[in-house]
């Protein structure tokens, strides 16, 4: 039972520098989400995505952008990654209706 | 704009003591109401979800309510253990079709729970 897997665990990057970050989910849900954590902050919608094919911006989506591969895959890419940027990543699946999300264990992307 | 605050920051209690804490959130049109728990360094369990015309859940020694009208909800922990000892977070979820799913997180209330 993997639920949601993030890849990778741990980066650090340079100022300018890319990466894209990796999320599968293995619960066949429609909807799924990243969120940015941030010291002393709760969790903040950075991208979602309600259902294969369709992507929308939440409340921070500045300096991202995100692709659905397919129903299980939800990518978040940060282009030209700047030190606001270092944070931990969480992404998250929901299922139809009135269902919890299930989260990852996140990315911890630190940004020099 | 919908704000979720959680008070206190973080709290202490003695093994055995019932735990209280509090989510108060200023837009009373939501979908449903989610309390999570996070242990240091991981992700995000679900712990209850109570829908919007829902007055509150239970699972085992945890209890939530939801006061709609007042923008409250209240996690009830009781009986607490060591292992209870996480940050508690609770997040709204909004009242419009475009809106479902996006959470809305307060801060988190931090716990230790001291044997």
């Amino acid at each position: 039972n993997a639920g949601v897997t993030q890849t990778p665990k741990f980066q650090v990057l340079k100022t300018g520098q890319s990466m894209t970050l990796q999320c599968a989910q293995d619960m066949n849900h429609n909807s799924m989400y990243w969120y940015r954590q941030d010291p002393g902050m709760g969790l903040r919608l950075i991208y979602y995505s309600a259902s294969e094919g369709t992507t929308d911006k939440g409340e921070v989506p500045n300096g991202y952008n995100v692709s659905r591969l397919n129903k299980r895959e939800f990518s978040l890419r940060l282009e030209s990654a700047a030190p606001s940027q270092t944070s931990v990543y969480f992404c998250a699946s929901r299922g139809q209706g009135n269902q919890p999300q299930h989260f990852g264990d996140g990315t911890r992307l630190s940004i020099l | 704009k919908q704000e979720v605050t959680q008070i206190p920051a973080a709290l202490s209690v003695p093994e055995g003591e019932n735990l209280v804490l509090n989510c108060s959130f200023t837009d009373s049109a939501i979908y449903n109401l989610q309390w999570f728990r996070q242990d240091p360094g991981k992700g995000l369990t679900s712990l209850l979800l109570i829908q919007s015309s829902q007055r509150e859940q239970t699972s085992g020694r945890l209890n939530a309510s939801l006061d709609k009208s007042s923008g409250r909800s209240t996690l009830y922990i009781a009986a607490s253990q060591p292992g209870d000892s996480a940050t508690y977070l609770c997040a709204v979820s909004g009242g419009t079709t475009d809106s479902w799913g996006k959470l809305q997180f307060g801060a988190g209330t931090q716990v230790v729970v001291t044997p």
